[in-house]
């Protein structure tokens, strides 16, 4: 089975520029999450969907980030506009259901931004 | 300068001995832990998971061990192979409708040769 595709897994772009990050959860998958790694933080969950629809996106940390998920097999992360504290690791994570599951992540997408 | 973020635990191990990587965690209504290994450049990979109903479970080489009296997971790795080194993570779910894992900061394993 294929696991959680991420795109692309390397972007480097100037300040001030849309991003876009990618994700397809593992088909049968119906909870989709988006985080964010740094060496400072750690793993930070920015938003959870459950069937498409945005649950909780309490750990989007401003108005610039914007997660969407029109269907059961996409979803893309954003940020607009990008600033150079955004550079870090974006890792989307599938799983069947939520409570009490395991999480199945993608390679993640290494944003820097000049 | 000096360096400032997480400071990750280590673990220096010699391939083929066992190695026990800890996590204590945090809350004791959680009822369900996974660890994950993530290796450089590649996302957290599931490893193992337990239930809060079991004290023990085993996969190919690794074991986890789950006391819930002191809130304290552990996991086994037998016959320490080079392609375990990596960075280890404990995660936590709450149960009760919570969807949220709950990372640990991770300890870092090295394999020697």
């Amino acid at each position: 089975d294929a696991g959680v595709i991420q795109s692309p897994r390397h972007e480097v772009t100037e300040m001030g520029q849309e991003v876009t990050l990618r994700c397809k959860p593992i088909s049968g998958h119906n909870s989709l999450f988006w985080y964010r790694q740094t060496m400072m933080r750690g793993l930070e969950l920015l938003i959870y969907f459950n069937n498409n629809v945005p649950i909780d996106d309490s750990g989007m940390p401003e108005d610039r980030f914007s997660a969407k998920m029109p269907n059961a097999s996409f979803s893309t992360l954003k940020i607009q506009p990008s600033e150079p504290r955004d550079s870090a690791v974006y890792f989307c994570a599938s799983s069947r259901g939520a409570q009490g599951r395991a999480q199945h992540f993608g390679d993640g997408t290494r944003l820097s931004i000049l | 300068g000096e360096s400032v973020g997480l400071h990750l635990p280590t673990l220096s191990v010699q391939e083929g001995d066992n190695s026990i990587i800890n996590c204590a965690y945090s809350n004791s209504a959680s009822d369900y832990f996974i660890w994950y290994k993530q290796e450089s450049g590649k996302g957290p990979q599931f490893i193992i998971d337990i239930r809060s109903n079991m004290d023990k479970r085993q996969g190919q080489r690794v074991t986890v061990l789950l006391n819930k009296t002191v809130k304290h997971l552990s996991l086994q790795i037998a016959a320490t192979q080079p392609g375990d080194s990596a960075v280890y993570f404990c995660a936590e779910n709450r149960g009760r409708g919570d969807y949220k894992l709950s990372f640990g900061a991770g300890t870092t394993v090295t394999v020697r040769a």
